[in-house]
């Protein structure tokens, strides 16, 4: 099956500063990859996602970069604000998988006002 | 958020005791799914619904039981649950393998 790791497991930055969490998974046929941000006591919400036929995707202040040759993928934070203090938990799927979403081990990031 | 929606949100009971957690998704989606989520580990996938069937039991106890009505409902069952069982219990749903995951607001969990 699918092996998602993520790093790092904690991380702090100023304010303004960026923030970079990078992720791998083994199973080559995974071909779609959620980011999602949970702050302190609220669900997982989607903040950014990935397909297999795109190498990079952004949204205002994040983006996902995709390498399918090596496995990986990350997210990147620009500009980060105490309001992006949150955990992050990166995902992979696969259509062999039956819906079935492999998740990291999550990333406490804190930004330093 | 009311897309999906989990109740009840807090539940304390003891070991000998039944309880059912229940999810319900307004989103129109295909598949739903039973996570739990303890102090400092992953997300623990536990049972995938694909238009009601079971697809996936990722190994969990027979003291956890889902059910599954329909494509908008979702049931876990519970008895005789251990102390370890303590948990932050999440429901989600998506379209399909390639659409993200929404997440229900959870049931936190303590077993006495």
């Amino acid at each position: 099956g699918e092996n998602v790791e993520q790093h790092p497991s904690t991380l702090s930055v100023q304010e303004g500063d960026s923030a970079v969490i990078k992720c791998t998974y083994s199973d080559s046929a995974s071909n779609y990859f959620p980011w999602y941000k949970q702050e302190l006591g609220k669900r997982p919400q989607l903040i950014i996602d990935i397909r297999s036929n795109v190498g990079e995707k952004k949204d205002q202040r994040i983006a996902v970069t995709l390498n399918k040759t090596a496995k990986h993928f990350s997210l990147h934070i620009t500009e980060t604000q105490p309001e992006d203090s949150a955990v992050y938990f990166c995902a992979a799927s696969s259509r062999n998988t039956g819906n079935q979403f492999y998740f990291g081990t999550g990333t406490s990031l804190t930004v330093i006002p | 958020e009311t897309g999906v929606t989990q109740t009840p949100r807090h539940l304390v009971m003891g070991m000998t005791n039944k309880k059912s957690l229940k999810c319900e998704q307004h989103l129109g989606h295909n598949a739903m799914y039973w996570y739990k989520q303890s102090a400092k580990k992953p997300l623990e996938l536990m049972f995938v619904y694909n238009f009601k069937e079971q697809t996936e039991n990722n190994s969990v106890p027979s003291r956890f039981s889902p059910e599954c009505p329909n494509s908008s409902h979702l049931f876990l069952h519970l008895h005789t649950l251990q102390p370890e069982d303590s948990a932050l219990y999440l429901c989600a749903s998506s379209q399909d393998q390639a659409a993200g995951q929404y997440f229900g607001p959870g049931t936190r969990l303590t077993v006495t």
